[in-house]
């Protein structure tokens, strides 16, 4: 069965701290890796990766993917309250003969930024 | 940049209504569109796939009778839960995108459903 697992499950820190989000899959017919940040209601979509070791930065995120170990890690630096959101990550999988993929989900990592 | 609406934002109903939710893509056609749902402090979880023109897709475990997914035109899906219940309650995200990799996938805002 295919499935991602996030961890950890939620995380506090201040502001200013460096946090490490990581996520693990398992699949069948892997495409691609996504993270998202969840504030309010909808997802909002940060970086896709589909290749190993190349690392994709915006500001003070940056993710990167290591196909090998199957797994990606989020990095965020220079933490602000305004970091505060559920990140998640999903793995898009090839339908068998298809050429759109699902997207399966992680359970999300709460984090919270204190001032 | 591309927009999904999503209506309505939150709907209260009472147990063995119908309630039907609307997602649309307004300023791209979305070939395909995608339901989920998430409970609090839960991930997303899909429910169906909806291609235009064909039946729906739906994941493991979800009912397509009770869940009626509808996507009769480009830039239009609809999900009617059925004689809802208690148990329905919950947030409905749909997601929208057109041809295309998955960086190109957009969510609508989310319709809470609590069913009394």
């Amino acid at each position: 069965e295919d499935k991602v697992v996030q961890s950890p499950l939620s995380l506090v820190v201040h502001e200013g701290d460096t946090v490490t989000l990581n996520c693990s899959y398992e699949v069948t017919n892997f495409r691609s890796l996504l993270w998202y940040k969840q504030e309010k209601k909808a997802p909002t979509f940060l970086f896709m990766l589909t290749s190993s070791g190349i690392e994709k930065k915006s500001g003070r995120l940056s993710s990167i993917l290591d196909k090998k170990e199957l797994s990606s890690i989020l990095n965020i630096t220079a933490t602000q309250t305004g970091d505060s959101a559920i990140y998640l990550c999903a793995v898009e999988a090839l339908n068998y003969g298809g050429s759109q993929g699902n997207l399966i989900f992680g359970k999300g990592t709460k984090l919270s930024v204190k001032p | 940049g591309a927009v999904v609406s999503q209506h309505p934002s939150r709907v209260i109903c009472k147990s063995g209504t119908s309630v039907k939710i609307e997602c649309r893509s307004l300023d791209f056609q979305a070939t395909t569109m995608f339901w989920y749902r998430q409970f609090p402090k839960q991930s997303l979880m899909l429910m169906a796939t909806s291609n235009e023109g064909s039946k729906a897709t739906y994941e493991q475990g979800v009912e397509k009778d009770k869940f009626l997914i509808n996507h009769a035109s480009l830039t239009l899906s609809t999900l009617t839960v059925t004689s809802a219940h208690p148990e329905d309650s919950s947030f409905y995200i749909c997601s929208a995108r057109d041809v295309g990799p998955p960086e190109k996938l957009f969510f609508g805002s989310g319709t809470q459903l609590s069913v009394l």
